[in-house]
């Protein structure tokens, strides 16, 4: 059964960094989504992408976040200048409907 | 605005034993609800959904009812096995679409005693 992989596992990285989250949704899917989840807290929408283009973000997906669909099977969430508050799972998740499956997860701690 | 309540936050239950999950939305326009099982360090996994042209759904031991009136849908475990101990999320999309944002509720944390 096809899944989401995400790349890498765990990221640690210094307070005001770039990091660069990589995400390989399911083939057929159209609808690319990342969430994140704080340590023993509910999962949070961060933003949806949708032909080529952001359909929806919320209110964490501030200036310092973007996403790019470089190729036609990688999805990447960028943070420009981490803060220790962006330490988290980040989940990728895709849809070629209303199903949506999540990858692994990345787990980005910031110290 | 948008928003999901789950309660409990924590279930314990013997083996063998029924759990009841229980959440609200409050945007009537939904029309999607799942259920998401997440095991420790894992991705949440997709168990079961219900759509609300439809009150009660099954799926071997789980089964999911919506009251759309009420805009409250639940999660029944029957015979309760020490593997289904988890943390359960619902969920539920905003609006009337089919493929817009999850928003989730806090999760319940159910553990199944042998």
């Amino acid at each position: 059964e096809p899944e989401v992989t995400q790349t890498p596992s765990h990221q640690v990285t210094q307070m005001g960094q770039e990091v660069i989250l990589r995400c390989v949704p399911i083939s057929n899917h159209l609808y690319f989504y990342w969430y994140r989840q704080i340590l023993g807290q509910k999962v949070e929408f961060l933003v949806s992408f949708y032909n080529n283009e952001i359909s929806e973000k919320s209110e964490i997906f501030d200036d310092q976040f973007s996403v790019e669909r470089p190729d036609g099977s990688n999805f990447t969430l960028k943070i420009r200048s981490t803060k220790l508050e962006d330490s988290a799972m980040y989940f990728c998740a895709s849809s070629v409907g209303t199903e949506k499956y999540f990858g692994p997860g990345t787990r980005l701690t910031v110290t | 605005g948008e928003n999901v309540e789950q309660h409990p936050s924590t279930l314990s239950v013997q083996e063998g034993d029924s759990a009841v999950i229980k959440c609200t939305y409050s945007d009537s326009a939904s029309n999607y609800f799942p259920w998401y099982k997440q095991e420790l360090g894992k991705r949440p996994q997709l168990i079961i959904d219900i759509r609300s042209n439809v009150g009660e759904k099954k799926d071997q031991r789980i089964a999911v009812t919506l009251n759309k009136t009420a805009k409250h849908f639940s999660l029944h475990i029957t015979e309760t096995q020490p593997e289904d101990s988890a943390v359960y999320f619902c969920a539920a999309i905003p609006g009337s679409g089919n493929t817009g944002k999850l928003i989730f509720g806090q999760g319940t944390t159910l553990q199944v005693k042998p």
